[in-house]
């Protein structure tokens, strides 16, 4: 069936450090992937997506690559902000009914 | 615009009580769904309606948990009897309902249930 594994948190970091969130999926067919965002105290939200290979998504700073080959779609971004401090969920559709699956999430902590 | 609605924010209740959650989702939209996280989990589809109707209902136990959506715009999802596995936070999101394969969905704040 299809699943999502992310990288087990929490992460922490200092500010202006270099983040990556790893994911990797089990899907069949080609499935479009997101990342999600719930900020403390506030709704899923989304963050980026993509929806074919080699195809990037970006917003805010961050940015994931649909890597077809090694059926991965990692989070990343430069210099993270203590504003950052979320927890990050990735997540596919993979055929109708636009069927969300989550990753179990990861935790990221920015310190001053 | 208003976001997904959902209430009530917190609740407690003691195992085998029933419990009651409502959302009104973002006007307009088509497509409802349910979904239930456990702590240290990410989400998990529950039901899923497109205006009233179900178009899937695979995760939902159906032997204690119901949903409905009677006129096409807010869900009510019951839990009748809880049980202690049952303490999550449930999650509301709607999306346009146009059919495009990978819509935004747009989620409320959540209900956090404990069942003690």
């Amino acid at each position: 069936g299809n699943s999502v594994t992310q990288m087990e948190g929490p992460v922490t970091l200092s500010e202006e450090a270099f983040l990556t969130i790893n994911c990797t999926y089990t899907a069949t067919g080609y499935p479009s992937l997101f990342w999600y965002v719930q900020y403390p105290g506030e709704g899923l939200q989304l963050l980026l997506k993509a929806t074919k290979a080699d195809d990037k998504g970006s917003n805010k700073g961050f940015e994931a690559t649909y890597r077809k080959e090694t059926t991965s779609f990692h989070l990343e971004k430069g210099s993270v902000q203590v504003s950052d401090s979320a927890v990050y969920f990735c997540a596919l559709i993979s055929g109708g009914y636009n069927k969300l699956i989550f990753g179990a999430g990861t935790r990221l902590a920015v310190h001053p | 615009e208003a976001g997904v609605a959902q209430s009530p924010r917190y609740k407690i209740i003691e195992k085998r009580q029933s419990v009651a959650f409502w959302c009104n989702p973002i006007s307009g939209h088509a497509t409802l769904y349910w979904y239930q996280q456990i702590l240290g989990q990410g989400p998990k589809l529950l039901i899923q309606f497109q205006n009233n109707g179900v178009v899937d209902d695979s995760q939902l136990p159906k032997d204690r948990f119901s949903a409905e959506r009677l006129k096409g715009v807010d869900s009510t999802l019951k839990i009748q009897p809880a049980k202690l596995e049952d303490s999550a936070v449930y999650l509301c999101a709607s999306s346009s309902g146009r059919g495009q394969r990978d819509e935004k969905l747009f989620f409320g704040s959540g209900t956090q249930l404990s069942v003690l």
